[in-house]
């Protein structure tokens, strides 16, 4: 009932598309949603959250929409640039949860 | 921007040995936790740490596990017989308490990467 499942597993975009990638959970109680960044050998980064009070959240070039009732959210990555190849990871976590769920990642490839 | 600081960047040990992991947490941060991450796998919670003890751990926090904040800044990870499944990178996180987006703020350092041999 943690686990926190993320689609697709890896991404190729070309430079100046929108990538998407999808998460799901089944868990009510998590009441925090973050996206991290990781790019190789460096830890995961806070890229933005969401709270499910809201149905979307945009920051810079980075959009993340919430669906509450399906219990899904997504990142959308707008003016994909070579720069954003990395893995992301969708997590949940929240008050009730001393601790973050991670999702199994996507490895994002832009190409020129 | 206040940074979570982990030594080594890399240690390498036998089977069988202890290693101990060190991270210094953001100063003015409460809650502390280790995460590993196999490679090419995703990141996994080992353990959480509120007020000088463990708040939560996973299953993968057996008995050769265990953290120390010994001195109000450093908060270590001991593994006490390394075996080679142990291989990963290893992350500290903080967050801040008290309300608001600081109780969410996890940061994380850049991890360890252990080798066992």
């Amino acid at each position: 009932q943690q686990q926190v499942k993320q689609s697709p597993q890896s991404l190729i975009v070309q430079k100046g598309g929108i990538s998407i990638i999808n998460c799901a959970y089944e868990n009510t109680a998590f009441d925090y949603f973050p996206w991290y960044q990781q790019f190789p050998g460096k830890g995961p980064a806070l890229l933005i959250a969401i709270r499910p009070d809201v149905s979307e959240k945009k920051e810079g070039r980075f959009t993340i929409s919430f669906n509450k009732s399906a219990k899904q959210f997504s990142l959308h990555i707008m003016d994909s640039q070579p720069g954003d190849s990395a893995t992301y990871f969708c997590a949940a976590g929240g008050t009730s949860y001393d601790k973050v769920i991670f999702g199994p990642g996507t490895s994002l490839s832009v190409i020129p | 921007e206040p940074e979570v600081t982990q030594t080594p960047s890399h240690q390498v040990t036998q089977m069988g040995q202890e290693v101990i992991l060190r991270c210094v947490p953001i100063s003015n941060h409460l809650y502390f936790y280790w995460y590993r991450q196999i490679l090419g796998q995703k990141v996994e919670f080992l353990v959480s740490f509120y007020n000088n003890e463990i708040s939560e751990k996973s299953e993968i926090f057996d008995d050769q596990f265990s953290v120390e904040r010994p001195d109000g800044s450093n908060f270590t990870l001991k593994i006490r017989s390394t075996k080679l499944e142990d291989s990963a990178m290893y992350f500290c996180a903080s967050r801040g308490g008290g309300t608001g987006s600081s109780y969410y703020g996890y940061t994380f350092g850049s991890g360890t990467r252990l080798t066992v041999v």
